[in-house]
């Protein structure tokens, strides 16, 4: 079936940092989505990408659909603590295929 | 506007019983989708239902799952007979138009505990 890795799948980082985080899929999507879900929560739309190419940005936030439409990044910049959580990449045909998740953790 | 509600938020159950999960799509919503997410991992896709219909559910267990979206009131997803595996979160999405790449909307989700 349709998979998408996802890495890295921990990230540590200080606050400030940027911060990058892939996804690629053996399968062409035609459309490549990004969540973040916080803890207790469900997830919530970051970034959505509906063309190969496509760089789309949302604030501190960047994220590009790759040439082939099987692998995309996000980009956040000058994290800071609220940016903790799970941020999933996804690939939707119809039902939405969700990546394992990196999380991404904000050293003190 | 709310958003996806879905109850309750949690719900213990023993092995054997039965697991009754509800949601409530967004209003104007008529498409909605469950999905499963174990600790550590992203959702699984479950099933899509519109109105009265089960569209696609590739992703739902064949024995012990069931799902409906009746005409009136909430969506309903159906585990009989739990077992342990069956501990996860659910969650239920909902989208104003069916199948095809727009916008699903996600509710906080029901965490299920099987003892």
């Amino acid at each position: 079936g349709q998979q998408l890795n996802q890495s890295p799948q921990s990230m540590f980082i200080q606050e400030g940092e940027d911060v990058s985080m892939n996804c690629t899929s053996s399968s062409i999507f035609n459309t490549w989505l990004w969540y973040k879900q916080d803890p207790g929560e469900g997830p919530v739309l970051l970034i959505a990408l509906y063309k190969a190419g496509e760089l789309t940005s949302n604030g501190r936030l960047t994220a590009q659909f790759g040439i082939t439409r099987k692998d995309s990044f996000l980009n956040i910049s000058a994290s800071i603590p609220s940016d903790v959580g799970i941020y999933f990449c996804a690939g939707q045909v119809g039902k939405i295929i969700f990546g394992k998740g990196t999380r991404l953790h904000i050293l003190p | 506007n709310a958003g996806v509600m879905q109850n309750p938020r949690h719900l213990v159950r023993r092995r054997g019983q039965e697991a009754r999960l509800r949601c409530s799509p967004m209003k104007g919503h008529s498409h909605v989708y469950w999905y499963r997410q174990l600790p550590e991992e992203g959702l699984k896709f479950m099933v899509y239902l519109q109105k009265e219909n089960i569209i696609d559910e590739s992703g739902m267990p064949k024995e012990r799952f069931s799902a409906e979206f009746p005409k009136e009131g909430p969506s309903i997803l159906r585990i009989q007979q739990v077992v342990r595996g069956d501990s996860a979160a659910y969650f239920c999405a909902s989208s104003p138009l069916g199948q095809g790449d727009n916008e699903q909307f996600f509710g906080p989700g029901t965490r299920l505990t099987v003892l």
